[in-house]
């Protein structure tokens, strides 16, 4: 069975600089995609990047960025030039490839804080 | 296009009572899959729908708990005789697929409160 796992249950950055968040996970397939979350107190689950398993090329999305490294199952999300607003709880998801169901596997989330 | 709706957002309901929360999907949208998130915890996959199939039903308690996605309506989570552990946050997600570049939309959420 895939699992996720984020090994950093908290995360604190100071606006304006740059935070790493960690993310490995486990699967014998491969064909697969990665995604994080971010859920704001509001609780809505709001999809930041999103990285399909086949392609070499890291994911950005503006501030965001992923360091994808497939052998070692790993898949860390940056965040350049924090705001206020990125104060969330992160979350990695994974997602079977061909054949799949379409659900998702979280890991426990990241609760980042942002410091003025 | 409204985005996934859900309702109630909170719901309080005592020991042995009945729970119901309700999703709607995206306009479109014929994949309907439910999650649950506990206190500190990421979102558990539950159950998986299709317009009148339950397509994989395997994190979903056997007993107490059940789920429908009729042809015309929302879809239903149903928890009955709810005890003190099923408080959490219920989300529902909608897609138009599977595949991987099938965006799961999520709704707000119901949280469920057992007093």
């Amino acid at each position: 069975a895939q699992t996720v796992t984020q090994s950093q249950p908290e995360m604190s950055v100071q606006e304006a600089e740059t935070v790493t968040l960690s993310c490995t996970y486990d699967t014998s397939e491969s064909d697969y995609y990665l995604f994080w979350y971010k859920q704001p107190p509001s609780r809505q689950m709001i999809l930041v990047i999103r990285q399909e398993a086949y392609k070499q090329q890291n994911a950005t999305e503006n501030r965001f960025s992923v360091n994808f490294q497939k052998a070692a199952k790993s898949f860390s999300l940056k965040i350049s030039d924090s705001q206020l607003g990125d104060a969330a709880m992160y979350f990695c998801a994974y997602k079977r490839g061909g054949g799949s169901q379409g659900n998702l596997i979280f890991g426990k989330g990241t609760k980042l804080s942002v410091k003025p | 296009n409204a985005g996934v709706m859900q309702n109630p957002r909170h719901l309080v309901r005592r020991r042995g009572q009945e729970a119901r929360l309700r999703c709607s999907p995206m306009k479109g949208h014929s994949h309907v899959y439910w999650y649950r998130q506990l206190p500190e915890e990421g979102l558990k996959f539950m159950v998986y729908l299709q317009k009148e199939n339950i397509i994989d039903e395997s994190g979903m308690p056997k007993e107490r708990f059940s789920a429908e996605f009729p042809k015309e309506g929302p879809s239903i989570l149903r928890i009955q005789q709810v005890v003190r552990g099923d408080s959490a946050a219920y989300f529902c997600a909608s897609s138009g697929g599977t595949g991987g570049r099938s965006e799961a939309f999520f709704g707000q959420g119901t949280r469920l409160t057992v007093v």
